[in-house]
């Protein structure tokens, strides 16, 4: 069955820097757009952005991670990454990797059970 | 940019009654919607997708509707499982995709 775990998350210093990760697993990673999407505690869904199921191309992030957080993924590997710089207490959320549909609408139809990212001095 | 409003912030349902829950979109989003539900400590699972179409294994009793800048999510027989946050989502234009700020179906 389609499984996504992700890995990686943990405590940080304000302007510090973390690095998540999806393994993805149970079906086709590279024929899949996946994307992130973050949770802040008892607040509600915040998407981050998306990635194309080849990587090379459709980079969208939303305004608030822009020039901060990159999305990347190595099909070789059935991995979905988050590289998040400059982190700022408001950073301070569950991040989740979520595969786009499978009939490409950019909905999701799977979600990791997600990482915790606290940004604390 | 759009934004999604839902509808109440909170209901208290009883038990075996029917829930309503309502998601407005700033401009059309056609019928370009998804519903998900969350419990505590667990990833948001998809209940609806292109506003009236069952995700796979969702019972019967969870119905979308609606187009344009109004939907609908309703539960008609509440069970107990059934108590979750309830989030939509637009996806026809984008970025950003844009959720809603959830409601929270308690039992009353």
């Amino acid at each position: 069955q389609v499984q996504l775990v992700e890995s990686g998350g943990g405590l940080v210093k304000p302007g510090g820097s973390l690095r998540l990760s999806c393994a993805a697993s149970g079906f086709s990673f590279s024929d899949h757009y996946m994307s992130w999407v973050r949770q802040a505690p008892g607040k509600g869904l915040d998407w981050l952005s998306y990635i194309s199921s080849s990587g090379t191309n459709f980079l969208y992030y939303a305004d608030s991670v822009k020039g901060r957080f990159t999305i990347s993924r190595d099909n070789t590997k059935n991995s979905l990454y988050l590289q998040m710089n400059s982190l700022r207490a408001e950073d301070t959320a569950v991040y989740y990797c979520a595969r786009v549909s499978v009939d490409g609408a950019f909905y999701f139809d799977y979600w990791g059970q997600g990482a915790l990212v606290t940004v604390s001095s | 940019e759009i934004v999604m409003t839902q509808s109440p912030a909170t209901l208290s349902v009883s038990p075996g009654e029917r829930a309503t829950l309502s998601c407005r979109a700033s401009q059309s989003v056609s019928i370009n919607l998804a519903w998900y539900q969350q419990k505590p400590g667990q990833a948001p699972r998809l209940l609806i997708y292109r506003a009236s179409a069952r995700a796979t294994g969702i019972p019967a009793r969870f119905s979308g509707s609606g187009s344009g800048t109004e939907f609908t999510l309703t539960i008609s027989s509440l069970q107990s499982e059934d108590f979750a946050v309830y989030y939509c989502q637009q996806y026809n234009k984008w970025p950003p995709l844009a959720f809603g700020g959830g409601t929270k179906v308690e039992i009353k």
